[in-house]
């Protein structure tokens, strides 16, 4: 029940195509999902959060999608770059609350 | 800027001998975390001080203790590190328990 289950675990793409990373949770008390960008030897770095009173928020080249219905939301990475090769993770958390569960984390490599 | 700062960013120590990692922030938040994280895994919560109150998590081992003697400053104690404590440590704040923002970590060797 207070899982968040990432996929893929690891993912390799081309300079300039489209990164997916999939997140999908049981709780149905998560009301905030944000997603952390970490380089190595850094500490994460919040990317975007999105609530599930919208299905979508776009930044830049980031963009949350979110299916309330599935228990779904994925992060896409547009035009993806080098500077991009990172972990992600995404997380949930329930307002009020103060422990995020953290999905396993995936392992972005952008090929130049 | 308004920031997470940890120090040292490196820190090597030696088996049984105590260790103390910090925190300090400029963001004015009440909630202090330190999380530990291994390599290639999810950051795993150790305590948490909302304002003064401290609060363990029930898998946090005893070796581990914390202070925080102000708003601005966290610190963390490892009173006998074994070689299984080897890992990045990490110090977060919120301000209430609203999005967590992460310093950029302490990696600790145990030798």
């Amino acid at each position: 029940q207070q899982q968040v289950k990432q996929s893929p675990q690891s993912l390799i793409v081309q300079k300039g195509g489209i990164s997916i990373i999939n997140c999908a949770y049981e709780n149905t008390a998560f009301d905030y999902f944000p997603w952390y960008q970490q380089f190595p030897g850094k500490g994460p770095a919040l990317l975007i959060a999105i609530r599930p009173d919208v299905s979508e928020k776009k930044e830049g080249r980031f963009t949350i999608s979110f299916n309330k219905s599935a228990k779904q939301f994925s992060l896409h990475i547009m035009d993806s770059q080098p500077g991009d090769s990172a972990t992600y993770f995404c997380a949930a958390l329930t307002s009020g609350t103060y422990k995020y569960i953290f999905g396993t984390g995936t392992r972005l490599k952008v090929l130049a | 800027d308004a920031m997470v700062i940890q120090n040292p960013r490196y820190q090597v120590t030696q088996f049984g001998k105590p260790v103390t990692l910090s925190c300090s922030q400029t963001l004015n938040h009440n909630v202090m975390y330190w999380y530990q994280q291994k390599s290639s895994q999810a950051p795993k919560l150790l305590f948490h001080y909302y304002d003064k109150d401290f609060n363990n998590e029930a898998d946090t081992p005893d070796n581990f203790q914390s202070r925080r003697p102000n708003t601005s400053f966290c610190f963390l104690d490892i009173r006998s590190p074994g070689l299984g404590d080897a890992a990045m440590y990490l110090c977060a704040t919120s301000r209430d328990f609203n999005t967590q923002y992460f310093g950029p970590g302490t990696r600790l060797t145990v030798l």
